[in-house]
């Protein structure tokens, strides 16, 4: 299967603190995508990574892809208690998107 | 722009019955995708259209499933006959082109009896 696998499936952290999630897959991928996801919501895109990058910044997120371990990581620094969703990774291979089962991130107050 | 708009956003339905599910994708986005989510396979693609021409409908489920896009500016997702096992939530996406980011609705949150 091309489906992204995030680890952990769960993480709880105090506000303020950074957290990072990461995403393995198995097949060649055109690119990495980020999703947040809130309760009850609709999927909200956060950041796109390309094959031929390695690192991308969006204000406090952090991507790193490493094609060579089919791997990638999410960081959020200074975490807010609005931060607390879930998150998934989805590769993109020509047109599909294949999409992990997320992590859950609560972030305490 | 208003975004990927979605109607119904609840539907709550008797096993049999017919459930039609709208999409209003972003303007001149031409890629338009059809998922599917539950919690036992998580999100699921279930057909893609380009140009308002199906692509792929690999991932739907069966034959109960079709959906159309008649102009850019909409498609539908029905299912006839519903059974329970259909209860999920049903996104639409679309995209500026096929690899690109692609920009969820809110969903259609579908629970047939």
């Amino acid at each position: 299967s091309q489906q992204g696998e995030e680890d952990p499936q769960a993480l709880s952290i105090q506000e303020g603190e950074n957290a990072t999630m990461n995403c393995s897959y198995k097949t060649s991928i055109n690119n990495l995508q980020w999703y947040r996801q809130n309760s009850g919501r609709g999927l909200v895109h956060l950041i796109l990574i390309r094959s031929n990058e390695r690192e991308k910044h969006s204000g406090r997120l952090r991507v790193t892809l490493d094609t060579s371990k089919k791997s990638s990581s999410l960081l959020i620094t200074a975490s807010r208690a609005a931060d607390t969703a879930s998150y998934f990774c989805a590769t993109a291979a020509l047109y599909n998107l294949f999409f992990g089962t997320g992590t859950r991130l609560t972030v305490i107050p | 722009d208003a975004g990927v708009i979605q109607s119904p956003r609840h539907e709550v339905t008797e096993m049999g019955q017919e459930v039609t599910l709208r999409c209003k994708p972003i303007s001149g986005h031409n890629s338009l995708f059809w998922y599917r989510q539950t919690m036992m396979r998580g999100l699921e693609l279930l057909i893609y259209f380009n140009n308002n021409v199906p692509i792929d409908d690999s991932g739907m489920p069966e034959d109960r499933f079709s959906a159309k896009m008649p102009n850019a500016s909409f498609s539908t997702l029905k299912i006839q006959p519903s059974e329970p096992r259909d209860s999920a939530v049903y996104f639409c996406a679309s995209s500026l082109s096929r690899e690109e980011t692609q920009y969820f609705g809110p969903g259609t949150r579908l629970l047939v009896l």
